[in-house]
């Protein structure tokens, strides 16, 4: 049982670059979530999703899209990266709400040069 | 500013001292979850507390809710170098809402 597994582990991109983060989980969570950690700010949500084709914004959204079109599988895009970018990326799940404990993925680490 | 304030920030101490961090808010929660995170993994779930006062303990952690729901508090007795971690505290409201983490490096 995987789990969440987020790809790639690490990237570097230069400004203005576009790439896709990798999300799925094979635990058939309704819910999903992006999160970016940067030192001492704890975890922000980006976007979060409570089911296939559904979407929506949370803290930090600006910069970043989504897309839900299966259970297993969101990927997080961002079109025209930017050094304020560079963070840690998280993705989790939860069975049915936001009040359940999370299942992290192990991140993706983005470096925006 | 965070919603839901950890401190300290970062302690560092000696195998077999005894610790507490803490998770403050001006904010009810309807419950608060902690979470452990080592480097390069996403963080764990150690325990969640959902009623005031209430008191979990999982081994040589001790998890307290506070009586009105807008604070918690994890003690851990005898630190050992495994428990070496970013130690992380969330709040429920219709989303979840994280602390900035505490940093415990302990040193055998």
């Amino acid at each position: 049982n995987a789990g969440v597994t987020q790809t790639p582990k690490f990237r570097i991109l230069k400004i203005g670059q576009s790439m896709t983060l990798q999300c799925a989980q094979d635990m058939n969570h309704n819910y999903m979530y992006w999160y970016r950690q940067d030192p001492g700010m704890g975890l922000k949500l980006i976007y979060y999703s409570v089911g296939a084709g559904i979407t929506d914004k949370g803290e930090v959204p600006n910069g970043y899209n989504v897309s839900r079109s299966t259970t297993e599988d969101f990927p997080l895009r961002l079109e025209l990266a930017a050094p304020s970018q560079t963070s840690v990326y998280f993705c989790a799940s939860t069975p049915s709400d936001s009040n359940q404990p999370q299942h992290f993925g192990d991140g993706t680490r983005l470096s925006i040069l | 500013t965070q919603l839901l304030e950890q401190s300290p920030q970062f302690l560092s101490i000696q195998e077999g001292e005894n610790l507490t961090v803490y998770c403050n808010s001006s904010s009810v929660f309807s419950s608060l979850q902690w979470y452990r995170q080592e480097p390069g993994e996403g963080p764990v779930l150690l325990v969640t507390v959902v009623t005031g006062g209430e008191v979990k303990k999982l081994k040589r952690l001790t998890f307290q809710f506070g009586d009105a729901r807008k604070d918690s508090s994890l003690h851990i007795t005898a630190a050992q170098p495994g428990d070496t971690g970013l130690y992380l505290c969330a709040g429920v409201r219709n989303k979840l809402v994280f602390g900035a983490g505490t940093i415990l490096r302990v040193k055998s």
